[in-house]
């Protein structure tokens, strides 16, 4: 089955250290997505790659850092740096980099720093 | 630049209707439509694509007015599985999207 997924489901994390959420896709898709979803609030778009080896910041980026060096894979770190890191994390990809595609979710990861 | 969505919440009975909108202050050239159950990835419902006006899924469809950069989901009937938090995508000239803050729908016996 294609799809996306994302490991961990949980993680939990001192404060100062860095963390890489896992995502990968089976889709072949081009464009992946890393977002940030805080209790009651919408999705917030951390960074974005619309092909591989390429990305960009999206609009919470501050505090995170990506790569994508191959076309299933997209790895988000979380870097002490960020101020406010608990949240929960969901990866989504679509064909292209395109508003007229739809974009197929992760499972997320629930980061949890103290 | 989010989009606006309204109600925040709506509590239903099974069968009964509603109407969830979501509002753009710049024009719009999709807008996507997704569920999210609690503690799980948004599941995608559909997309209105900038000259068409309205898309049906089952009992769910929607509308997407591009003169008043909104767009609104209709669910019918609606059914105890219809619970979850609703959420739009607005899609921009520039492939830039955005998404509103959620509506959450509760269906109730």
């Amino acid at each position: 089955d294609g799809g996306i997924t994302q490991s961990p489901k949980y993680l939990f994390r001192k404060e100062g250290q860095n963390v890489t959420l896992s995502c990968e896709q089976n889709l072949n898709h081009d464009a992946m997505y890393w977002y940030r979803q805080d209790p009651g609030q919408g999705l917030r778009l951390i960074y974005y790659s619309q092909i591989v080896n390429d990305f960009q910041k999206g609009d919470i980026a501050e505090g995170y850092s990506v790569s994508r060096e191959k076309k299933e894979s997209f790895p988000l770190t979380v870097t002490s740096a960020q101020k406010n890191p608990t949240a929960f994390y969901l990866c989504a990809s679509s064909t292209a980099w395109d508003i007229s595609y739809e974009q197929y979710f992760g499972p997320g990861t629930r980061l949890t720093v103290t | 630049q989010q989009p606006v969505q309204s109600p925040q919440a709506v509590i239903l009975r099974e069968g009964e209707d509603a109407v969830i909108n979501c509002s753009s202050s710049k024009a719009l050239y999709s807008v996507h439509w997704y569920r999210q159950k609690h503690g799980e990835a948004p599941v995608f419902l559909m997309i209105l694509l900038k000259g068409g006006e309205q898309k049906g899924h089952e009992k769910i469809s929607a509308s997407f007015n591009e003169k008043k950069q909104q767009s609104s989901l209709y669910l019918t009937a609606s059914q105890l599985s219809y619970s979850g938090t609703y959420f739009c995508g607005t899609g921009y000239n520039n492939n830039d999207m955005r998404f509103g803050a959620g509506t959450r729908l509760t269906v109730k016996p």
